[in-house]
């Protein structure tokens, strides 16, 4: 099936600083997703993403459609401490049932 | 707007008792559902989608069972839990076709 391989694992960052994470894929995808996911709590979605080399941003947050289809960026810019979380990247097939390929997910510690 | 609802919370059973896990949604019609189970610090488990009533998808083969008996609800069962059972269980819904899931609450299940 298909797989995902979102990058880095987990990140120890200084309050203020950029944070960047991508996902890599061997196949291709119609829309790519972006969720945060806070302790004890389930995903929420950030960013939606559904054209190749689109490039949407949200608040502090800016994300990528590779213009390969197969792969997908977030960035967040001057981190803060509530960016803690786990964030997750998920690929999408118009022809799967609707189901999202999940990447294992990045872990992001902010230290204030 | 939609709203999704897990409950419960949180569950601590022993070895070998039952489960039911129940996930509800408002707002909407003919969503697909799904089922995911998160162990600590990991990525996301796809055990079950539902694409209507009745009709139910299994993607790994496990000691749980779901069920669609209505069109916004969706259940998640076992008749003898293991520990390997344990972990955090996430139901999430999207629209028919291709689309974002939505994810509810959670419920944090422990098996002693």
């Amino acid at each position: 099936g298909q797989q995902l391989n979102q990058s880095p694992q987990s990140m120890f960052i200084q309050e203020g600083e950029d944070v960047s994470m991508n996902c890599t894929s061997s196949s291709i995808f119609n829309t790519w997703l972006w969720y945060k996911q806070d302790p004890g709590e389930g995903p929420v979605l950030l960013i939606a993403l559904y054209k190749a080399g689109e490039l949407t941003s949200n608040g502090r947050l800016t994300a990528q459609f590779g213009i390969t289809r197969k792969d997908s960026f977030l960035n967040i810019s001057a981190s803060i401490p509530s960016d803690v979380g786990i964030y997750f990247c998920a690929g999408l097939l118009n022809t799967n049932a609707g189901k999202s390929t999940f990447g294992d997910g990045t872990t992001l510690t902010v230290k204030p | 707007s939609q709203t999704i609802h897990q409950w419960p919370a949180t569950l601590v059973q022993p070895v070998g008792s039952p489960l039911s896990l129940e996930c509800t949604v408002e707002g909407t019609s003919n969503p697909n559902l799904y089922w995911y189970r998160q162990a600590a610090g990991r990525g996301l488990q796809l055990l079950f989608y539902s694409v209507g009533i009745g009709q139910i998808s299994s993607e790994v083969p496990q000691n749980l069972s779901a069920s669609r008996p209505q069109d916004r609800q969706f259940i998640l069962s076992s008749k003898k839990l293991l520990l390997s059972d344990s972990g955090f269980y996430l139901c999430a819904w999207s629209a028919r076709g291709p689309g974002e899931q939505f994810f509810g609450p959670g419920t944090r299940l422990t098996v002693l």
